[in-house]
């Protein structure tokens, strides 16, 4: 079963670029596709990044998603105070038939 | 425009059973390309994915909920609905209804879609 390992905060400045990861365990996470989700406080969570660098029609560019080995990341440039938000990485498992959450990452813009 | 909107109970005593219906607009519920999920959320914590169904009524749970959870299909009000029996406070979270699309490559897209979640409490 995979399981998915978010650092429960970051921070940073206007401007400033910053990278929010998941890790993955399992012996196939190298398989598996990451997905991002952004989630405002008091609303549902957004689609940024599906098969771990595609971005959905209506998501900027600022946004980028990569995959290595395994751990995946989501880059974040041009950091605005509309970012701050908390950020889920997300997986299909195969053998669990079923999707599956990193605790998420809470991201503050000083 | 697609959306979900999630309706049911916001309060459930414990050992009862949880139950909650996602109304789809926009989109036929019985679209091949479709998965139709839900997902939970304690207050301030992280996502976990409860199951989902496919338009064929073809389902599959979270294995850790899945001796208390049905996921159905009513294809004529093109909504699908939750039941979670035997809740505990445990169970008291944000509920989402969302939708996974499976594009002509067959890869999935992930959850585009999203109703505004509801808030359910169990207490007595």
């Amino acid at each position: 079963q995979s399981v998915l390992t978010q650092t429960p905060s970051a921070s940073g400045t206007p401007g400033q670029r910053v990278i929010i990861s998941c890790s993955g365990s399992g012996s196939d996470f190298g398989n598996k596709y990451v997905y991002w989700y952004q989630q405002v406080p008091g609303t549902a969570p957004r689609l940024l990044i599906y098969r771990n660098e595609q971005r959905p029609s209506g998501v900027p560019d600022r946004f980028s998603g990569s995959k290595s080995g395994t751990s995946a990341s989501l880059a974040i440039s041009g950091l605005r105070s509309e970012d701050e938000a908390d950020y889920h990485c997300a997986a299909w498992d195969s053998n669990l038939s079923g999707w599956v959450f990193g605790g998420g990452t809470k991201l503050t813009v000083l | 425009q697609v959306q979900l909107q999630e309706s049911g109970p916001r309060l459930v005593k414990p050992s009862e059973t949880l139950s909650l219906t996602c109304t789809v607009s926009g989109a036929s519920i019985t679209s091949g390309s479709s998965y139709w999920s839900w997902i939970r959320q304690p207050a301030g914590k992280g996502l976990q994915w409860i199951g989902r169904i496919y338009t064929s009524g073809r389902t599959n749970y979270n294995p850790s909920l899945m001796s208390r959870v049905t996921i159905s299909v009513d294809t004529s009000k093109n909504q699908f609905s939750l039941e979670l029996r035997a809740v505990t406070a445990t169970d008291t979270a944000f509920y989402y209804c969302a939708r996974v699309w499976r594009n002509g490559n067959g890869h999935f897209i992930g959850f585009d879609y999203w109703g505004q979640g509801i808030l359910v409490t169990v207490s007595s």
